[in-house]
């Protein structure tokens, strides 16, 4: 089965620049989505078709996918950005979660 | 607005049989397919299965093959997710999900907490 990876933990400054990778085999070639999911909420999607982002989502998400990395990138981060992030992709026939990443804005 | 309410709160023992649901509104609920994801305490998303309640063609996981039944009502436009026998380690928070156009989940339900404990 087809297995997303992300790094358990980011800390950021506010202010500063947060990146969020999701390595997968050849994930390049699949359409990868991102969710956001504060404490105690459901997720809500930030990041669809790679880097496309929902109405109402900032402009400071965004988000690449080359080779075997997906990446979320969120700019001049506020406090309101702590939260857990997930990466996902349509294998085939199944629907697969990254393995989830925390944000702590410092 | 697209809206997903989930049924409320759930504490059962084990051996119990449950059914939840998943109630969509704003949108033509036949065109689109409804997911539920699994999240244990602390821990990740899981995608369970899917269905499609025009037709109700329904896919699982194979982690949950067997051990869930997904339907769909399209008269009340309402998803459900069924045991037929819980058991302590299906305790976690359950949410559906309407896919969108292409392969991702939006929005999502509230959630429902299913607590299985003797």
């Amino acid at each position: 089965s087809y297995v997303l990876t992300q790094p358990p933990s980011v800390s950021v400054a506010p202010g500063k620049t947060a990146r969020i990778t999701c390595g997968g085999n050849n994930i390049g070639s699949k359409s990868v989505h991102w969710y956001q999911q504060k404490p105690g909420q459901a997720p809500v999607l930030v990041i669809y078709y790679d880097s496309d982002r929902p109405s109402g989502i900032p402009e400071r998400f965004s988000g690449s996918n080359s080779g075997n990395t997906a990446t979320l990138t969120i700019s001049r981060v506020e406090a309101g950005d702590e939260a857990d992030y997930y990466c996902q992709v349509w294998d085939s026939t199944f629907y697969v979660f990254g393995t989830g990443t925390k944000v702590t804005v410092l | 607005e697209v809206q997903l309410v989930q049924s409320g709160a759930e504490v059962k023992k084990p051996g119990e049989s449950l059914k939840i649901s998943c109630k969509g509104s704003g949108y033509s609920f036949t065109s689109y397919w409804i997911g539920w994801v699994r999240q244990m305490p602390g821990k990740g998303l899981e995608w369970m299965g899917i269905i499609y309640p025009g037709d109700s063609d329904t896919r699982y996981s194979p982690s949950f093959q067997g051990q869930v039944t997904i339907s769909a009502d399209k008269s009340i436009s309402t998803a459900y997710l069924q045991w037929s026998s819980l058991k302590a380690s299906d305790t976690a928070m359950y949410y559906c999900a309407r896919q969108g156009q292409g392969s991702w989940f939006d929005p999502w339900g509230q959630g429902t907490l299913v607590t299985v404990s003797s």
